[in-house]
């Protein structure tokens, strides 16, 4: 079972039309969690990051939300553009013993919006 | 701000022939680089880390291996690639005083 699990798998929307998109983790203690945009073909951009103690983040039209007690979270765009298609991860920072701590990648969410 | 270039941007292999995939990082003195790989439908793969120069750490056990010969240089080799080497390279970095992790643009390797 992946650890980090993100829903849908793939999304189509209409230009304008808003959209949710699921993150659900089972690592824990986790240190921050990250949502990440990847255009197709090229390298993940930050869009976010939320640490424990933190509800909600808002970057542009991008929202993220985060509720560590159920350990989920979740990307609300408003008003999508059809430049928003892309792959949204996920990505949990976990802590371990020792101060060393990793990443750990969702599977990604592609949404494809259409004029 | 840091720039990750990566080269080449695609490439097509032969099984058995080697890879030399090469990161270099502008903007940023004494980053950590990391190598992942990403398969379609799958999360993002930590192959290596590496915390200065000479220094790697490997994630999993496989096919590849990295240098760093230089501060903002990150090298992925193998000596003979096999059909499972296929897919999506991505180095990246941190090094602004946080732990964002910078993505370069990626290297498509496809293995024949």
């Amino acid at each position: 079972k992946n650890q980090v699990e993100q829903s849908p798998q793939s999304l189509i929307i209409l230009e304008g039309k808003n959209c949710t998109l699921q993150c659900n983790y089972t690592v824990s203690p986790f240190s921050n969690l990250r949502w990440y945009k990847q255009d197709t073909g090229r390298g993940p951009v930050s869009l976010t990051i939320m640490t424990f103690s933190e509800n909600t983040k808002s970057n542009g039209r991008y929202t993220a939300t985060l509720d560590a007690d159920t350990k989920q979270s979740s990307l609300h765009i408003t008003a999508s553009q059809l430049s928003d298609s892309a792959s949204y991860i996920c990505v949990v920072r976990v802590i371990f013993s020792g101060g060393y701590n990793k990443l750990i990648f969702g599977a990604g969410t592609r949404l494809a919006v259409h004029p | 701000s840091q720039t990750i270039h990566q080269w080449p941007a695609t490439l097509v292999q032969p099984v058995g022939s080697p890879l030399s995939l090469e990161c270099t990082v502008e903007g940023t003195s004494n980053p950590n680089l990391y190598w992942y790989r990403q398969a379609a439908g799958r999360g993002l793969q930590l192959l290596f880390y590496s915390v200065g120069i000479g220094q790697i750490s490997s994630e999993v056990p496989q096919n590849l291996s990295a240098s760093r010969p230089q501060d903002r240089q990150f090298i992925l080799s193998s000596k003979k690639l096999l059909l499972s080497d296929s897919g999506f390279y991505l180095c990246a970095c941190t090094g602004d005083g946080t732990d964002t992790q910078y993505f370069g643009p990626g290297t498509r390797l496809t293995v024949l």
